[in-house]
């Protein structure tokens, strides 16, 4: 496609539910992100993938939260038993760079999790 | 850690007026500092970037220069329009990752 893709774009669930979050990167980038973005919090760091490793799991904020690439191209972040703390909006980047950090990143629309 | 501070929003302005987003940051080094824009509805996308002091980026009429000297990267535009009511976001690059400030949410009204 042209751009990044996600999917759902809203998601509510029942508190203590799984979800899956869907990420299409744009074709033949390498780099992909996840970042969470709260009201007032800004942009969150989840994850970097490189191809389909995580060299940098740093930023998931527990274990409930996972997340996997396959083929080096689509994404999925995984929120098990999940709580009302984690209602945000999950954005999804990607970039062509093979090495170091991306600088210009592109973004899809994300997905907006809301947790009752 | 690397972190990007910006000035709490919403910023309200007509339509004509002279924006400021104000931004500092904190990392070691001299980072690449970036503006990102998200328009309603849309993903954030690049607007301009800065990768050594003194340099100036500039796009679509916003401009924001790297001062090493105050750790700042301030978005500036003369004369704002109703198309660039978003939010922005300012972000410097890290060791593996952009780290981005809080956002600033941009209103302009005809």
């Amino acid at each position: 496609g042209a751009g990044v893709s996600q999917s759902p774009s809203n998601k509510v669930t029942e508190k203590g539910k799984d979800v899956e979050l869907r990420c299409d990167p744009i074709s033949g980038h390498t780099a992909l992100y996840w970042y969470r973005q709260s009201l007032g919090q800004g942009l969150e760091f989840l994850i970097y993938f490189q191809g389909n490793s995580a060299p940098d799991k740093s930023g998931l904020p527990s274990d409930r939260f996972s997340a996997e690439r396959t083929g080096g191209s689509v994404s999925t972040l995984t929120i098990q038993r999940t709580q009302q703390e984690d209602s945000a909006v999950y954005l999804c980047a990607s970039s062509t760079t093979t090495g170091g950090v991306a600088e210009k990143l592109f973004f899809g629309s994300g997905t907006q999790l809301s947790v009752l | 850690g690397d972190s990007v501070t910006q000035m709490e929003g919403p910023v309200t302005l007509s339509e004509e007026a002279f924006l400021t987003i104000n931004c500092t940051y904190t990392a070691t080094g001299y980072p690449s500092l970036f503006w990102y824009v998200q328009y309603p509805g849309e993903g954030l996308q690049l607007l301009l970037k800065a990768t050594k002091a003194d340099d100036k980026g500039s796009n679509k009429g916003f401009e924001a220069t790297y001062r090493k000297e105050t750790t700042s990267f301030h978005l500036e535009k003369g004369s704002v329009q109703v198309s660039d009511s978003a939010v922005y976001f300012c972000a410097l690059r890290g060791p593996d990752k952009l780290v981005f400030g809080a956002g600033t949410i941009l209103r302009v009204k005809s």
